[in-house]
């Protein structure tokens, strides 16, 4: 079964870093891309990041540049998300996706991880 | 790296039809074949219902279908059941690896 784990959520203080995690497992994770959404409380989803199959092509919505940084370590088939800098603004749940690129450009998310709460508040 | 526009939410009767509208611009829905649909229950993982405007992943009910004209894009949900009801996001590709999301609908079955 393809599933993806989802942790390191929790509270932090403005400013503050917290690193999320996403474990991979059920499919080849090194052969995808992968990505990193949100969704504060009472919005909608939020696109946040990407990273390519190898981590040589990283992706980020403006709001978060320079900020967060998206990784991977494909031998252990996780998923990370380094957040710096926090505003009270990201506090959000955060999800990860399996991201299916085809060879001739068709794109989605799928599947979707249960997702791991950040609340950014002193 | 606007928000898609969604009504904020959508009602049927049991065996109705609803249709979900999802406009955005020619540098994102307008400009690629790449609009995605998702149903979200809140606390759930969300799950994929259509990918690339039109398509069913497998295991997807015939219920759902999507199209797209312009910039906009739509979902339509079929014989509604009281299982539609949950919030339903579509999402397209804007171009240089960035994607955008909607703003989200809520279904109501009534």
């Amino acid at each position: 079964e393809v599933q993806l784990v989802e942790s390191g959520g929790g509270l932090v203080q403005p400013g503050g870093s917290l690193r999320l995690s996403c474990e991979a497992s059920g499919f080849t994770f090194r052969s995808y891309w992968m990505t990193w959404v949100r969704q504060a409380p009472g919005k909608g989803l939020e696109w946040v990041a990407n990273i390519n199959q190898d981590g040589s092509e990283k992706y980020y919505v403006d709001s978060v540049k320079g900020r967060f940084t998206i990784s991977r370590d494909n031998a252990k088939n996780s998923l990370y998300l380094q957040m710096n800098s926090l505003r009270a603004e990201d506090t959000a749940a955060f999800y990860c996706a399996r991201m299916v690129v085809t060879a001739t450009g068709e794109n989605w998310f799928d599947p979707w991880g249960q997702g791991t709460l950040v609340t950014v508040s002193s | 790296q606007s928000a898609l526009t969604q009504p904020r939410s959508v009602s049927g009767s049991p065996g109705q039809s609803v249709t979900i509208s999802c406009t955005g611009t020619s540098s994102d829905v307008g400009g690629f074949n790449y609009v995605s649909w998702y149903r979200h229950h809140p606390g759930k993982a969300p799950k994929l219902m259509i990918y690339d405007v039109s398509k069913r992943p497998s295991g997807v009910p015939d219920r759902f279908s999507g199209s797209k004209s312009g910039n906009t894009a739509s979902l339509t949900i079929s014989g509604l059941q009281a299982e539609d009801e949950a919030d339903y996001y579509c999402s397209s590709y804007a171009g240089r690896y960035t994607y955008v999301f909607g703003t989200g609908t809520k279904v109501t079955v009534l």
